[in-house]
């Protein structure tokens, strides 16, 4: 089945810099990557995904870009503010059954 | 207001008890999944179903229980053979071929 690596588990940037976080999965199949947000005791929100037929997709300071013959994908956040503090899961999905599988989490720290 | 709403917020229970969370949805989204969030573990997937009276165990199906009786609602059973059930469970549904999940705000299930 599909196994999902996040890199890494820990992430501190200063207020305005640019946050990267990495992923890798192993299912070749899986055709669906969703990037979720989630705050401190709140449910995870989805903030940006992208399909395998695209290489990256961009939404306001949010960014993802997909490499499928790498298996790799990675969200890039752009002129971080305190808001963007939160934990951020990576996932990947083969739609053969609409099951996501979720990396183990990115706790984002934005620092003043 | 559309939404997934999981009930209670908290849960305790005593060693040997049974007990069920109660997950429940008004978007009519065919799918849905309960996961176990634990730290450092990311969110990892119990037990999914796609369509009423039907559903697929998870990654971690072993102690838990489920029914689809309804396309409303799915709710969750942890068992007295769930060896480690103190976690924040979350629910989510999601429609197929989807556009990604909505969760649900969680119950955190505390073994006393």
């Amino acid at each position: 089945g599909e196994n999902v690596e996040q890199h890494p588990s820990t992430l501190s940037v200063q207020e305005g810099d640019s946050a990267v976080i990495k992923c890798t999965y192993s299912d070749s199949a899986s055709n669906y990557f969703p990037w979720y947000k989630q705050e401190l005791g709140k449910r995870p929100q989805l903030i940006i995904d992208i399909r395998s037929n695209v290489g990256e997709k961009k939404d306001q300071r949010i960014a993802v870009t997909l490499n499928k013959t790498a298996k790799h994908f990675s969200l890039h956040i752009t002129e971080t503010q305190p808001e963007d503090s939160a934990v951020y899961f990576c996932a990947a999905s083969p739609n053969r059954d609409d099951k996501i599988i979720f990396g183990k989490g990115t706790r984002l720290h934005i620092l003043p | 207001d559309g939404g997934i709403t999981q009930s209670p917020k908290y849960l305790f229970r005593k060693e040997g008890q049974n007990v069920t969370l109660s997950c429940e949805q008004n978007l009519n989204h065919d799918a849905m999944y309960w996961y176990r969030q634990d730290p450092g573990q990311g969110l990892r997937l119990i037990y999914y179903s796609q369509i009423v009276n039907d559903f697929q165990k998870g990654d971690i199906a072993e102690g838990y229980s489920v029914s689809r009786e309804k396309k409303e609602s799915f709710p969750l059973t942890v068992t007295s053979a769930q060896k480690n059930p103190t976690a924040f469970y979350l629910c989510a549904s999601s429609i197929l071929y989807f556009d990604g999940y909505t969760f649900g705000s969680g119950t955190r299930l505390t073994v006393v």
